[in-house]
């Protein structure tokens, strides 16, 4: 496609429940981030892909949270036993690797715990 | 200490004002910089690149501040769609790739 795509745009979950938010990058982009945004809040970094390079995982607020990407295709992000202080937008951006380019965001997820 | 730091506002400011942001950050071998515009409920877009000459943008200006390692955004004549939150970004270069780090946005309200 020609940004990048997330799905779902909205998920309602029950609290205790898996969920997991996907993202698909911008093609050829090596980089891909994934960031939270509560309401009213800032971005708060996830944890960030870059080719096949170890992740930087260290953006996830605790081992509920996981992500996976594989090479620079799509990634996944997986909260666990998810509780009500999940509740936020998840946004992806990626990036190509080469310096001075624009980052893309997608339109993010919107997930509500209830 | 962040890697980019930014004041979160919110600035309130009358139509027609000029505001300006500031935004520090701590690696100074950072390489790119940018400042990105988040619209309520949307997802944060380039406003515009900042050069280390500096450049304007119609309304905008952005500047570079190596020695000081901070970047500046300069809004004149503020108009009521200028509300948003501004976002800072820098580019630092790990292993041969670049790795983008955004601040967490300074907020603008621009009042009739």
């Amino acid at each position: 496609g020609a940004g990048v795509s997330q799905s779902p745009s909205n998920k309602v979950t029950e609290k205790g429940k898996d969920v997991e938010l996907r993202c698909d990058p911008i093609s050829g982009h090596t980089a891909l981030y994934w960031y939270r945004q509560r309401l009213g809040q800032g971005l708060e970094f996830l944890i960030y892909f870059q080719g096949n390079s170890a992740p930087d995982k260290s953006g996830l607020p605790s081992d509920r949270f996981s992500a996976e990407r594989t090479g620079e295709s799509v990634s996944t992000l997986t909260i666990q036993r998810t509780q009500q202080e999940d509740s936020a937008v998840y946004l992806c951006a990626s990036s190509s690797h080469r310096g001075g380019t624009e980052a893309f965001f997608g339109q993010g997820t919107r997930l509500t715990v209830v | 200490r962040k890697e980019v730091e930014q004041d979160p506002g919110p600035f309130n400011v009358p139509e027609g004002a000029t505001v300006a942001f500031n935004c520090t950050y701590s690696n100074s071998a950072s390489q790119s910089f940018f400042w990105y515009r988040q619209d309520c409920r949307k997802e944060p877009k380039l406003l515009m690149s900042v050069y280390s000459s500096g450049n304007e943008d119609g309304r905008f200006t952005a500047q570079l501040n190596r020695a000081s390692q901070y970047i500046s955004l300069l809004i004149r004549d503020s108009k009521l769609s200028d509300s948003a939150t501004y976002l800072c970004v820098v580019t630092d270069l790990t292993s041969g790739t670049y790795k983008y780090i955004f601040g967490t946005g300074t907020r603008l309200k621009v009042l009739a």
